[in-house]
Order: C-alpha cells, then structure tokens, then sequence
C-alpha cells in the first residue's frame, strides 16, 4: 500500500493557467517533502521541497503549501508554460529513504 | 559531470535469465538507492545502502539482490527474471542534503 497518495492521475491546462497537484500521508514521522520532475525518456529530477517547520515555500513559478495538521500538501505551478508537460511526483520521507507518490502527467495547451 | 550512470539503457531477457543492472555516481554521495518505476505505481524502493558497506531491503525487493561494490557503485542483480520484473529501474544517490539525483533509468522487458 502506498505511503503517499497522490492526485489527480493527469491534468490538462490552457498556457498561463495554474496547476494544481495534491498529495496525503499518513507517516507523521515524514519530514522532508520534495516534488520531482520527470520528462519522458529521463529520471526524475528534484524540483522543489519543504520541511515541515514551514507552511509554504515558493521558488519562481513553483510553490509548495504544507499543512501539518492535515498530513496534506500540494504542488502549484503558476503561468503554466508547455515546457512545463510532464510528469509530476511528490515524494516523504525520513532516515534518507523516500515514498513516492503515483505521478501526475500535466499537460499544458498552448 | 555525470552524475548517476546507468548501463545498460535497455534489455530484454527470457524468463529464468539472470542479469546485473550496473550503477555509478561521481558525486561522493554516502547513499545509493534502487527504485523501480511502473506505470500506476510511482517509484517503489527495491533496496538501499545508507552507506559504503551496508545494504537493506526497501518496499519491493523480492527477486533482487544487491552489492554496494564501493561509494561510487551500486548494482542490482535479477538472479531468475519474472515477467513481472519488466519495469524501469532507476538508481539514485544522496547526500544528507535530501537532495535525490537519479540517473536516466534501465528499460528491462522480460519476455
């Protein structure tokens, strides 16, 4: 059974629109959460990660929100450009092991 | 600067082959990881080595085995492939930072 769910499966959006990826775990002991990037034919790469000492991290047109209480967080990207599509995993973790979540394919319409 | 190295890219074996997937990393990271990716599924943790000289099991590591050789190598052996094996793998590497850097994944059919 997964440790991390994550939602939806895919996502279309127009250019300019915003992406919105969610994840759920239930490990409280959990304490870094990164989001991968994966584009076909490569391995994942590390797009952006929070500790959960703080409820929101932004880095350009990517932000994480973290709610602790809830044992939730999310991915927005802002402006979504079509060098955005691609597949996209959240990620827990503790002891420097990871769970991943299933993925998101995004897909961004010029 | 390459970073995780995967061989080979490709394989296709028959059912009860036996096969080493080969890793290597320049980045003097202390752990090394083997994850396997399948469509639905995400990326599911096969093995793992903290460090040089030690290894343990991950979510998934019925029909594998494994050899942290030196820290720099990782290597993933299917001593009698299953059709169920065919996946993409990927290994990784770290440092105490968190940050993940994988490599560009094996594609392995077993037929």
């Amino acid at each position: 059974q997964q440790q991390v769910k994550q939602s939806p499966q895919s996502l279309i959006v127009q250019k300019g629109g915003i992406s919105i990826i969610n994840c759920a775990y239930e490990n409280t002991a959990f304490d870094y959460f990164p989001w991968y990037q994966q584009f076909p034919g490569k391995g994942p790469a590390l797009l952006i990660a929070i500790r959960p000492d703080v409820s929101e991290k932004k880095e350009g047109r990517f932000t994480i929100s973290f709610n602790k209480s809830a044992k939730q967080f999310s991915l927005h990207i802002m402006d979504s450009q079509p060098g955005d599509s691609a597949t996209y995993f959240c990620a827990a973790g503790n002891d420097y092991k990871l769970s991943f979540g299933a993925g998101t394919t995004v897909t961004v319409r010029a | 600067n390459a970073g995780v190295t995967q061989t080979p890219k490709f394989q296709v074996l028959k059912t009860g082959q036996s096969m080493t997937l080969q890793c290597a990393q320049d980045m003097n990271h202390n752990s090394m990881y083997w994850y396997r990716q399948d469509p639905g599924m995400g990326l599911r943790l096969i093995y793992y080595s903290a460090s040089e000289g030690t290894t343990d099991k991950g979510e998934v590591p019925n029909g594998y085995n494994v050899s942290r050789l030196n820290k720099r190598e990782f290597s993933l052996r299917l001593e009698s492939a299953a059709p169920s094996q065919t996946s993409v793998y990927f290994c990784a590497s770290s440092e105490e930072s968190w940050g993940y850097t994988f490599g560009s994944g094996t594609r392995l059919t077993v037929v």
